[in-house]
């Protein structure tokens, strides 16, 4: 159980387009998605913290016009990046949380992790 | 804030000897510790976590880490490696108490490389 998927797994594309990211919960509801980008050798920086039908709280210095985030199930975020640009070349990991009745978000509840999209802006 | 540091970014070791992974964290409020496992290519699994209670936390594949709250350390220990555990790891804090180890800040990572 409390396995999460990313698709694509990696995208090649031009510099100036746009690109999806889905991240699905298979087997429970999310109702917490977080959104990391890690770049090559180095650790995960927290992007964004989406939550099921409300505006995504993004992190200090990530554009939130160019990370577009949206969480409109609590199966399914997206990460749109938009007007993708060499920089912007990553891999990036969604995370989720799983939906527990009564749990306070002040209490322990584990994320689980998906595989990962490498994006490749050329 | 919080922060982590991971003062070893490569150990090697061979076969069946004993490793340590280091792991020291700053923090102005209570936090959860992690340490989750990266293999190529792939997400993070989580290996253990400290909540409360017991300083020595045992996890999966035989890892076990201790919290020392003086020293703000949680390193990870292995009595004995296996090829397999060649991977990435990350040592990470969440907000403790009031955040429910969410906005997880992660070391920039060991790789953990075991040679026959």
């Amino acid at each position: 159980g409390a396995v999460v998927s990313q698709h694509p797994s990696w995208v090649i594309c031009k510099s100036g387009t746009s690109v999806k990211i889905e991240c699905r919960s298979l087997d429970f509801q999310a109702t917490t998605m977080f959104w990391y980008r890690q770049f090559p050798k180095q650790s995960l920086m927290l992007m964004a913290t989406s939550n099921e039908g409300s505006k995504a709280t993004y992190e200090q210095g990530v554009e939130k016009d160019k990370f577009l985030i949206n969480h409109a199930s609590l199966t399914l975020s997206t990460l749109t990046v938009t007007s993708a640009h060499p920089e912007d070349s990553s891999f990036y990991i969604c995370s989720a949380r799983a939906r527990v009745p009564g749990l306070a978000d002040s209490s322990y509840n584990e994320q689980f992790f998906g595989p990962g999209t490498r994006l490749t802006v050329l | 804030a919080q922060s982590v540091t991971q003062l070893d970014s490569q150990v090697p070791v061979f076969e069946e000897a004993p490793v340590e992974l280091r792991c020291n964290y700053s923090s102005s409020v209570s936090v959860y510790l992690f340490w989750y496992v990266q293999y190529p290519n792939q997400g993070l699994q989580l290996l253990l976590k400290y909540l409360s209670g017991s300083t020595l936390v045992k996890g999966i594949n035989g890892f076990e880490a201790e919290f020392n709250k003086s020293q703000t350390s949680f390193h990870l220990r292995k009595p004995s490696v296996h090829i397999s555990d060649t991977a990435e790891y990350f040592c990470a804090v969440g907000l403790g108490i009031t955040g429910g180890g969410n906005k997880l800040t992660f070391g920039t990572g060991t790789q953990l490389k075991v040679e026959l």
